[in-house]
């Protein structure tokens, strides 16, 4: 079955200090890859996307990521983490073609909590 | 700036009334969603369109109603058949060829009077 796991339900780092959030996924084949960011009471925000290509994606707010097949991980990475960063973060994956129009696969989330 | 706007922010609904949800894009964006996301729980995908006057349904269709007269607009209609309504509602849109959500609108949380 498809699956996206992310391990931590919530991460604590200081202000300044690095980030990795991690993602792994079960598919068939390579699917389309999403990070996205929400905020208490907003909407989701999309921080970077994988469809293919190079494995190292570069998104907004600092963010990047890097796909492995090899490990089927997708982990978001900050090398510096700012306090407006603290909010909950999904990985998703999606399958390619019309058939699988906006039907995503959503981790459970992580929460990050920065301290200053 | 473009975006995606929704509104209500709060919406109360009483036993066996329908209310309806608006969603409007000022993006150019095709395609459209609507999802409910439950507390703990991903996204769930209710409809979508890819173009107006079409849609499809989702993962969790009943009780749900949506129409795209209009390329900016995509209402959903939670009927008095949806018994479980309360939860917060996130309509998306999108223009490249994944055919998954890009840009969300802020929601709309929906709660039984």
């Amino acid at each position: 079955a498809q699956s996206v796991t992310q391990p931590d339900i919530h991460i604590t780092v200081s202000e300044g200090a690095s980030l990795e959030l991690r993602c792994n996924y079960s598919y068939g084949a390579t699917p389309y890859l999403f990070w996205y960011v929400q905020s208490p009471g907003q909407g989701l925000q999309l921080l970077l996307k994988y469809f293919s290509g190079d494995t190292l994606v570069q998104g907004i707010k600092g963010f990047e990521a890097e796909f492995k097949r090899s490990q089927s991980s997708f982990n978001l990475r900050k090398p510096s983490v700012h306090w407006s960063d603290a909010a909950e973060y999904f990985c998703a994956v999606g399958a390619k073609g019309s058939s699988n129009t906006g039907k995503l696969i959503f981790g459970q989330g992580t929460t990050l909590q920065v301290k200053p | 700036d473009g975006g995606i706007t929704q509104s209500p922010k709060y919406l109360f609904r009483k036993e066996g009334q329908n209310v309806t949800l608006s969603c409007e894009q000022n993006l150019n964006h095709d395609a459209m969603y609507w999802y409910r996301q439950d507390p703990g729980q991903g996204l769930r995908l209710i409809y979508y369109s890819q173009i107006v006057n079409d849609f499809q349904k989702g993962d969790i269709a009943e009780g749900y109603s949506v129409s795209r007269e209009k390329k900016e607009s995509f209402p959903l209609t939670v009927t008095s058949a949806q018994k479980n309504p309360t939860a917060f509602y996130l309509c998306a849109s999108s223009i490249d060829g994944s055919n998954q959500p890009q840009h969300f609108g802020d929601g709309t949380r929906l709660s039984i009077l």
